[in-house]
C-alpha cells in the first residue's frame, strides 16, 4: 500500500486561506469516507483536526474544514494564524483492512 | 479525559525483541479498537497494527507481519506490541491511538525505539 500523496510544504500569510491536498486511489480515499487529518507541532503527538472527511471534533476551530472529491481529500484552513504553523497529515482506511498515511505537509505562516 | 501512556521503548540490537505497552484511562477501553502508529526519524507517520475492541481480530502493515504481534488485556486497560526480529528500519517513535469511526483519534505521547546494528 503506497502512502497517500501530500505536498511537502505550503505557506500563507496571516488571515489568508490555504488548502492541503491528499491524493489516494480507488482502494482508499475513493471508496471510503474514513479520512482524517492531524496537526503536529514539534515534539508533540498528532492532534485530530478532521475525521470522516469533513467532521470537526469538539474544541477544534471552525477555521479548519475538510472535503473530498474522487480520490483526493483536502484540508482547508481559513483565517491563517501563527499557531497554525505545524505539520499536517492525512490518513485513510483501505479496502485491504489497513490504514495508510500521507507523507505530511509542512505549513509555514509567513 | 482520555489518556494514553506508552512505555517500553529503548535501545535494542538488531535481531532482538522488545515489548511496548500502552495504558489507557478516561474511557471504556474494551469498547474501542486500538492502533499502533510509528513516526520515523524523517517524520513520516506509518500505520503499524490495529486490534479490534474484543481482541478477536487484528491487522498489520506488510513490513511487520510475522515479526510484530498486537494484543490487549481489557481487564487491565492495556494495549501491547510485541516486536521480534527488530531491524534498523523499525527505529521510530511508537504511538498508540484509539480508534473512532475507522481512524485514530486520541494519541499517546509516544515511546522511542532505537534499533542499533
Amino acid at each position: 500500500q503506497s502512502a497517500l500523496t501530500q505536498p511537502a510544504s505550503v505557506s500563507g500569510s496571516p488571515g489568508q486561506s490555504i488548502t492541503i491536498s491528499c491524493t489516494g486511489t480507488s482502494t482508499d480515499i475513493g471508496t471510503f469516507n474514513y479520512v482524517s487529518w492531524y496537526q503536529q507541532h514539534p515534539g508533540k503527538a498528532p492532534k485530530l483536526m478532521i475525521y470522516g472527511v469533513s467532521n470537526r471534533p469538539s474544541g477544534v476551530s471552525n477555521r479548519f474544514s475538510g472535503s473530498k472529491s474522487g480520490n483526493t481529500a483536502s484540508l482547508t484552513i481559513s483565517g491563517l494564524q501563527a499557531e497554525d504553523e505545524a505539520h499536517y497529515y492525512c490518513v485513510s482506511y483501505t479496502t485491504s483492512t489497513t490504514w495508510v498515511f500521507g507523507g505530511g505537509t509542512e505549513l509555514t505562516v509567513l | 479525559q482520555v489518556q494514553l501512556v506508552e512505555s517500553g521503548g529503548g535501545v535494542v540490537q538488531a535481531g532482538r525483541s522488545l515489548r511496548l505497552s500502552c495504558g489507557a484511562s478516561g474511557f471504556t477501553f474494551s469498547s474501542y479498537g486500538m492502533h499502533w502508529v510509528r513516526q520515523t526519524p524523517g517524520k513520516e507517520l506509518e500505520w503499524v497494527a490495529t486490534i479490534w475492541a474484543d481482541g478477536a481480530k487484528s491487522a498489520y502493515t506488510d513490513s511487520v507481519k510475522g515479526r510484530f504481534t498486537i494484543s490487549r488485556d481489557n481487564s487491565k486497560d492495556t494495549l501491547y506490541l510485541q516486536m521480534n526480529s527488530l531491524r534498523a528500519e523499525d527505529t521510530a517513535v511508537y504511538y498508540c491511538a484509539r480508534d473512532v469511526k475507522w481512524n485514530p483519534d486520541y494519541w499517546g505521547q509516544g515511546t522511542l525505539v532505537t534499533v542499533s546494528s
